[in-house]
């Protein structure tokens, strides 16, 4: 099992409408989760932290479930420019090493 | 703030040949540099830890003898990819790490395109 999961999409959306996925991690002693998006043959940028708590940032929605978990992204009234691979990014619980996802690819259609 | 700059952004070598990419962190002072991997349609894989002015821990898997990374200042870290051969192609990201918790956050480089032909 892959310690953190994704679907690699794509989800194709239509622009203004919501989108949302999930990514799930195996380690429960992780400690902090985000949010990276990568555009085609870029590097990744950070898009948001995740908090317990949830946590919003402007058109973005992060929510965390440790229980279960998972955390995903909420993406409200999409524009073409939010077309990414969007990567789950998780703290393996050891200093400092991020666990990448795949990553799931986004494709907004006008 | 916090730009982290990579050279070359690409390089296409001859098999048998070493490749040294360097790793700056521009406007802070990375107390931890990371390096990964990233072939194509796959995530980043932790290649290996650097921290200034010690020897970099390498993940399983990684051959330390091949890929070489030597962080001299808190600026600068660089990899060296020691008799690369064509399937070592592929995109190697640094990032940098201004402190030295678990919670850090990393601000990764553009990024160095490698073609090994």
């Amino acid at each position: 099992r892959k310690e953190v999961e994704q679907d690699p999409g794509p989800f194709n959306v239509p622009e203004g409408a919501t989108v949302a996925f999930n990514c799930t991690y195996s380690n429960s002693a992780s400690q902090s989760f985000f949010w990276y998006r990568q555009d085609c043959r870029k590097e990744p940028k950070l898009l948001m932290s995740v908090y317990s708590s949830g946590n919003e940032d402007g058109r973005f929605t992060a929510q965390l479930n440790r229980a279960s978990q998972y955390i995903s992204l909420l993406i409200r009234d999409s524009k073409l420019s939010d077309s990414a691979t969007y990567l789950c990014v998780v703290n393996k619980g050891s200093w400092g090493k991020l666990q990448f996802g795949a990553g799931t690819q986004v494709v907004v259609t006008p | 703030g916090a730009v982290v700059s990579q050279h070359p952004s690409w390089v296409i070598c001859k098999s048998g040949t070493s490749v040294k990419i360097e790793c700056r962190s521009l406007d802070f002072q990375a107390t931890t540099m990371f390096w990964y991997r990233q072939f194509p349609k796959q995530s980043l894989m932790l290649m290996a830890t650097s921290n200034e002015g010690s020897k970099a821990t390498y993940e399983q898997g990684v051959e330390k003898d091949k890929f070489l990374i030597n962080h001299a200042s808190l600026t600068l870290s660089t990899l060296t990819v020691t008799s690369a051969h064509p399937e070592d192609s592929s995109f190697y990201i640094c990032s940098g790490a201004p402190g030295a918790g678990a919670t850090d956050t990393q601000y990764f480089g553009p990024g160095t395109r490698l073609t090994v032909l």
